[in-house]
């Protein structure tokens, strides 16, 4: 089962910035914690990762709460083209063996003209 | 760059046929791969890795094998598919060492009738 929740939906304005909440309480310490996105019917795209800091790069910014408990992905400036299922996935990483992903339902994200 | 590719890009079996679904990565070396199933309104579910030619793990018991018979070649086998089969099936590979998201092939989407 997944360890993370995320809402099943959001809503966001073309242009204004799209803040995706994540709750994963059971994070444990060496965990981290992984963006995705899938536009339908087309394989996941990585977006971002990340353990304790904050992080940004070209596509996104990585919000991580002190206590590690949540997160929050921004896009900064959405676009139509950013309407895709996000999913917000923890795991380990052990840097070359078998770190297989467990996706959960994400949500939906509509950008909205 | 590296690339991804996946074939067929869609497929119709009759139940109790035999599958065969390809995935080869170009532009890196004794990648880890992954196959994963995403069923209809279901998130992906990790089915086999691979961390090496011959080196097969299973996560999920199932009618379904994966073989690597190369070191940038990943297999998913069925002697005879079920209806369950059905469903978006994803290749993705990951650089060992290199801490980055997994990057994922186009899939391949499977309708068993």
């Amino acid at each position: 089962d997944a360890k993370t929740t995320q809402p099943p939906s959001m809503d966001c304005a073309e242009g204004r910035a799209a803040n995706l909440p994540c709750n994963h309480s059971t994070i444990s310490g060496n965990e981290y914690v992984y963006w995705y996105r899938q536009i339908h019917s087309q394989g996941p795209q990585y977006i971002i990762h990340g353990l304790k800091n904050n992080e940004t790069n070209e596509m996104a910014s990585l919000i991580i709460t002190e206590d590690r408990k949540s997160s929050t992905l921004i896009l900064p400036h959405a676009t139509l083209r950013d309407t895709a299922v996000y999913y917000c996935i923890v795991s380990f990483y052990s840097g070359g063996g078998a770190d297989g992903l467990t996706f959960g339902k994400g949500t939906h994200l509509i950008i909205q003209p | 760059s590296q690339t991804i590719h996946q074939w067929p890009a869609t497929l119709v079996q009759p139940v109790g046929s035999p599958l065969s679904l390809e995935c080869t990565v170009e532009g890196t070396s004794n990648p880890n791969l992954y196959w994963y199933r995403q069923a209809a309104g279901r998130g992906l579910q990790l089915l086999f890795y691979s961390v090496g030619i011959g080196q097969i793990s299973s996560e999920v018991p199932q009618n379904l094998s994966a073989s690597r018979p190369q070191d940038r070649q990943f297999i998913l086998s069925s002697k005879k598919l079920l209806l369950s089969d059905s469903g978006f099936y994803l290749c993705a590979w990951i650089e060992p060492g290199r801490h980055h998201g997994q990057y994922f092939g186009p899939g391949t989407r499977l309708t068993v009738t």
